[in-house]
């Protein structure tokens, strides 16, 4: 089936520093999302991408789709505590309206 | 608005006893989701309804699990009977069509029911 793996699987970063994590799969995949999942919550869409190369932003937190259409990005900048959660990467399976989930990459920002 | 909203937020229960997940999706939208969180697994889609009608349920682990869609605002997840390995975080999600996400369609999550079965 499809998988989608993300990097680092966690990350431990200080207070103010830019973040970048990654996202492959085996497959291709027309649509990314990523999301975040705050701890003791349920993840929620931060960007959607919808064509290969697209380059997104919402506030200070950008996301690109790669050219191949089997990877995407997601870098944060100048993080803050309330940055900590699991970010996954997500695509829908074709046809259809369900999601695969990557498998997460864990931010823990230290004051 | 309100949510997707889940109950129980928390069980625990032992092995053996039936389990029963309860799930109500944002008014208005028309597709479902049951989804799994574990650590070693990550999130896993176990079933999913369109217009109350049961679309895929390939993700559904065996037959002591079963999904019901009475009416477009409640669902029910059921384990019976329940095993230690069931323990996991289930999320129910709605989204407002059935069409994917490049159509503009987000699907929205619950908190999650944490299980543990003991």
């Amino acid at each position: 089936g499809q998988q989608l793996n993300q990097s680092p699987q966690s990350m431990f970063i200080q207070e103010g520093e830019d973040v970048s994590m990654n996202c492959t799969s085996s497959s291709i995949f027309n649509t990314w999302l990523w999301y975040k999942q705050d701890p003791g919550e349920g993840p929620v869409l931060l960007i959607a991408l919808y064509k290969a190369g697209e380059l997104t932003s919402n506030g200070r937190l950008t996301a690109q789709f790669g050219i191949t259409r089997k990877d995407s990005f997601l870098n944060i900048s100048a993080s803050i505590p309330s940055d900590v959660g699991i970010y996954f990467c997500a695509g829908p399976k074709t046809g259809a309206n369900n999601l695969f989930f990557g498998t997460g990459t864990r931010l823990t920002v230290i004051p | 608005d309100a949510g997707v909203i889940q109950s129980p937020r928390h069980e625990v229960t032992e092995m053996g006893q039936e389990v029963t997940l309860r799930c109500k999706p944002i008014s208005g939208h028309n597709s479902l989701f049951w989804y799994r969180q574990t650590m070693m697994r990550g999130l896993e889609l176990l079933i999913y309804f369109n217009n109350n009608v049961p679309i895929d349920d390939s993700g559904m682990p065996e037959d002591r699990f079963s999904a019901k869609m009475p009416n477009a605002s409640f669902s029910t997840l059921k384990i019976q009977p329940s095993e230690p390995r069931d323990s996991a975080v289930y999320f129910c999600a709605s989204s407002l069509r059935s069409g994917g996400p490049e159509q503009g369609n987000t699907i929205y999550f619950g908190e999650g029911s944490w299980l543990t079965v003991v």
